[in-house]
């Protein structure tokens, strides 16, 4: 069975420096997806960045950044120039590449920014 | 586009209550999904559906826990009887379809069970 560990229950930042959130995650499959969602206090969870497991590169998005170590089984999310609607639950999460939508979540980080 | 609704919002039972959860999913989106967040924790898928079928209902808690999507549009999670490891949000999720498209949340509903 596939898990997804987080091993940091929360962080913090000060506004407009570079924050990383570490996940790693233990799967047998060579085909799977992997995703970083953001939650802020009482409303939805928003998708932030996925990442296809056969692309080398690492995914971009704007301000986030993923730092994809596939034989490491690492998969961290780096926030730069971070801002004060950046504090939120952060849940790094899996999915099988095999006719499957079903994902598996870490059980995530808590990032407070200060200004 | 409007996203996916939830009601209510917040809910508090006793334990041995019934309680049920309503989801409106993005409209045109055939996929829908319940998921149970405990304090603490991530989200745990419960059930899949795919217009009014199920895909994955592997752990949902059958004994107390069921769901319908009648029409293929809304659904409802209900829990009879309510115990207190149940209180948690309760996550409905929806997506174009199976398979490589992005799930898009809704607010959740919070339940206590005392």
């Amino acid at each position: 069975a596939q898990t997804v560990t987080q091993s940091q229950p929360e962080m913090s930042v000060q506004e407009a420096e570079t924050v990383t959130l570490s996940c790693t995650y233990d799967t047998s499959e060579s085909d799977y997806y992997l995703f970083w969602y953001k939650q802020p206090p009482s409303r939805q969870m928003i998708l932030v960045i996925r990442q296809e497991a056969y692309k080398q590169q690492n995914a971009t998005e704007n301000r986030f950044s993923v730092n994809f170590q596939k034989a490491a089984k690492s998969f961290s999310l780096k926030i730069s120039d971070s801002q004060l609607g950046d504090a939120a639950m952060y849940f790094c999460a899996y999915r099988s590449g095999y006719n499957t939508d079903k994902l598996i979540f870490g059980t995530g980080t808590r990032l407070q920014v200060f200004p | 586009e409007a996203g996916v609704a939830q009601s209510p919002r917040y809910k508090i039972i006793e334990k041995r209550q019934s309680v049920a959860f309503w989801c409106n999913p993005i409209s045109g989106h055939a996929t829908l999904y319940w998921y149970q967040q405990i304090l603490g924790q991530g989200p745990k898928l419960l059930i899949q559906f795919q217009n009014n079928g199920v895909v994955d209902d592997s752990q949902l808690p059958k004994d107390r826990f069921s769901a319908e999507r009648l029409k293929g549009v809304d659904s409802t999670l209900k829990i009879q009887p309510a115990k207190l490891e149940d209180s948690a949000v309760y996550l409905c999720a929806s997506s174009l379809g199976i398979t490589g498209y992005e799930q898009y949340f809704g607010p959740g509903t919070r339940l206590t069970v005392t």
